[in-house]
């Protein structure tokens, strides 16, 4: 079992839609959550933290449950530039970065 | 200018050929780390470093090395390239005071035939 795993997508809406990604992970001791940002043949770029109280980022709003080991992102009213991979990432013990194998979205007009 | 930034962009090698890919940073962290991506599998650590004298294995490093030449530099050496090394490479860096928020390089596109 891969220790972040995402919806496989990809996600194809209509602009202003709005669109919810699914993360799980496996360690229980994982100290820290986000969401990157990836656009097709670049870097990923840090889109927001996860915090267990919630938080909110504009249009963005993730959410963290650590009883379920489970992490959202909700993206509204969707935009044509809002089209990327997301990448669901969590810190371990060492403070080392694991990432999710991203989920794709498509934005169409 | 680009915080990080990694050379070549691209590169296709043959199959047993030495090849260096290099990371510089202008961002002053001490953290810094090389990733590869392949479609389907996620980035995936390869080495990290968090100072200049501190080298660590990362998930895959069997196939690779690496030298961290100063604080600004990290280099990621394949000593023997071999086709399914071929992938996008990233190099990180975060701040000590801040390691979990990483800023990523341009990335290079390895072929090796």
């Amino acid at each position: 079992r891969k220790e972040v795993e995402q919806d496989p997508g990809p996600f194809n809406v209509p602009e202003g839609a709005t669109v919810a990604f699914n993360c799980t992970y496996s360690n229980s001791a994982s100290q820290s959550f986000f969401w990157y940002r990836q656009d097709c043949r670049k870097e990923p770029k840090l889109l927001m933290s996860v915090y267990s109280s919630g938080n909110e980022d504009g249009r963005f709003t993730a959410q963290l449950n650590r009883a379920s080991q489970y992490i959202s992102l909700l993206i509204r009213d969707s935009k044509l530039s809002d089209s990327a991979t997301y990448l669901c990432v969590v810190t371990n013990q060492g403070g080392k970065l694991i990432f999710g194998q991203g989920t794709e979205l498509s934005v169409k007009p | 200018d680009a915080d990080v930034t990694q050379t070549p962009r691209n590169r296709i090698t043959k199959t047993g050929k030495r090849i260096m890919l290099e990371c510089s940073q202008t961002k002053g962290h001490d953290r810094m780390y090389w990733y590869r991506q392949d479609p389907g599998l996620g980035l995936r650590l390869i080495y990290y470093s968090f100072d200049v004298k501190d080298i660590n294995k990362g998930e895959i490093s069997d196939g690779y090395s690496v030298s961290r030449q100063a604080q600004a530099k990290f280099s990621l050496s394949l000593e023997s390239a071999i086709p399914n090394q071929t992938a996008l490479y990233f190099c990180a860096t975060s701040a000590t005071t801040s390691g979990e928020t990483q800023y990523f390089g341009p990335g290079t596109r390895l072929l090796v035939l």
